[in-house]
């Protein structure tokens, strides 16, 4: 049972928009830290994709997006493409366990 | 180019000693926190530890808490984790990330699996 609640699965078509939700609680999220995000693709490591709730690394396409709203944050990605079929994981800090936490994971499949 | 590699990974018997290593370079080591994040075969990740600049400071998850130590040598670029009493549920890749505390992990090392079984 991870900290941070991600759906396990998400789907879309080549083109389309998904989202992925992360909801939080009070101690982490709720608390104003910020939330981020990660891509793993299929056999390799994560790879930050955004930081500080909605901010793109560089090398990061436009296409992907954040946002938070109460103990909740979502990651867009818009004109969905093959090479983005991956696990996406959100993270946070937790002021009571007094360390970062991953929600559980998202795996997206384009169609 | 940033360059975290990581290395010490293996087979180990439950209640053995592991010592994982990882190798730093293309960044100012010294400036920033690290940490060690686990991944469970088929699981989500799991921060372990992570340490401060200068070593000052140093953060665990309740389950390794007395078991694992982290540590770093700044000359070196080199981060370290002895993992003793080891349990099955210790098996996972584990890697070394480069933190911003209390925010994000930025750089993140290939990983090295570490099996404890018998």
């Amino acid at each position: 049972q991870s900290v941070l609640t991600q759906p396990p699965s998400v789907s879309g078509a080549p083109g389309q928009r998904v989202t992925i939700s992360c909801t939080g609680s009070s101690s982490n999220i709720g608390t104003g830290y910020d939330v981020h995000w990660y891509q793993q693709l299929p056999g390799t490591a994560p790879k930050l994709l955004i930081y500080g709730n909605n901010n793109r690394p560089s090398g990061v396409p436009a296409r992907f997006s954040g946002s938070k709203s109460g103990t909740s944050a979502s990651l867009a990605i818009t004109g969905l493409q093959a090479e983005d079929e991956a696990d996406y994981y959100c993270q946070s800090y937790d002021s009571s366990l007094s360390g970062s936490v991953f929600g559980g994971g998202t795996k997206l499949t384009v169609l | 180019e940033v360059q975290l590699v990581e290395s010490g990974g293996g087979l180990v018997q439950p209640g053995g000693s592991l010592r994982l290593s990882c190798a730093a370079s293309g960044f100012i080591f010294s400036s920033y926190w690290m940490s060690w994040v686990r991944q469970a075969p088929g699981k989500g990740l799991e921060w372990v530890a992570n340490i401060k600049q200068d070593g000052s400071e140093k953060y665990y998850v309740a389950s390794v808490k007395g078991r694992f130590t982290i540590s770093r040598d700044n000359a070196k670029n080199s981060l370290y984790l002895q993992m003793n009493s080891l349990r099955a549920e210790d098996t996972a890749v584990y890697y070394c990330a480069s933190e911003r505390f209390l925010e994000q992990f930025d750089y993140w090392g290939q990983g090295t699996l570490v099996t404890v079984s018998s």
